[in-house]
């Protein structure tokens, strides 16, 4: 298994292009997150889904769109970058189990918006 | 206002002594406490849990205890090892809400030989 992939690992965006981060996972995990981590900080939840076709908001969700048409794809799109979502950007996936608090990260998208 | 806190950024332990991370929290709603770890240029990988029915969970190096009366959490790594040298978060998990964890800061764990 691949665990949970991300791609692109660096990307530079000029203020107000768009652009789309991928997210997939091989683990057939019901549950898949969002998070940036901003220096200093801790990971905060973007958003999530519980399962294809389904998507809520986290704690800042302002300027991310996110859809889910497969259990295995979790996109996160930009729609005009600005500035402060410079940030490294974490997805993360979990099963339905008793040990749902355990979510396995991929490796993660260091994004410059300048 | 930040439910989580990790007030130690950095700690530097020597090898083989007893590394103490700690954290505070702020809310009482949490189901599991959670440690996590972080590799630079790699994703947060999960370490240790407890419940919020227990006090104390040990697997092997790793031991977390809970203060519920004192809302505060935290991770014995004993004996101190280099490969333990990275990034700690402490995290809460609700079951219920937003599908999320709640982070902490941080603690930067460096293990001096």
């Amino acid at each position: 298994n691949a665990g949970v992939t991300q791609t692109p690992k660096f990307q530079v965006l000029k203020t107000g292009q768009s652009m789309t981060l991928q997210c997939a996972q091989d683990m057939n995990h019901e549950y898949m997150s969002w998070y940036r981590q901003d220096p200093g900080m801790g990971l905060r939840l973007i958003h999530y889904s519980v399962g294809a076709g389904i998507t809520d908001q986290g704690e800042v969700p302002n300027g991310y769109n996110v859809s889910r048409s497969t259990t295995e794809d979790f996109p996160l799109r930009l729609l005009s970058a600005a500035p402060s979502q410079t940030s490294v950007y974490f997805c993360a996936s979990r099963g339905r189990t008793h040990t749902a608090y355990e979510q396995y990260f991929g490796p993660g998208t260091r994004l410059t918006v300048t | 206002d930040q439910q989580v806190k990790q007030n130690s950024p950095s700690l530097s332990v020597q090898e083989g002594r007893i590394s103490i991370l700690n954290c505070d929290y702020t809310n009482s709603m949490f189901d599991y406490f959670l440690w996590y770890k972080k590799y630079p240029a790699e994703g947060p990988t999960f370490l240790i849990s407890i419940s919020s029915i227990k006090d104390k969970n040990e697997d092997g190096r790793f031991t977390v205890f809970l203060n519920k009366s004192a809302k505060h959490l935290s991770l014995h790594i004993v004996p101190s090892q280099p490969g333990d040298s990275a990034v700690y978060f402490c995290a809460l998990y609700s079951g219920g809400g937003a599908d999320g964890l709640t982070f902490g800061k941080g603690t930067h764990l460096i293990i001096q030989p």
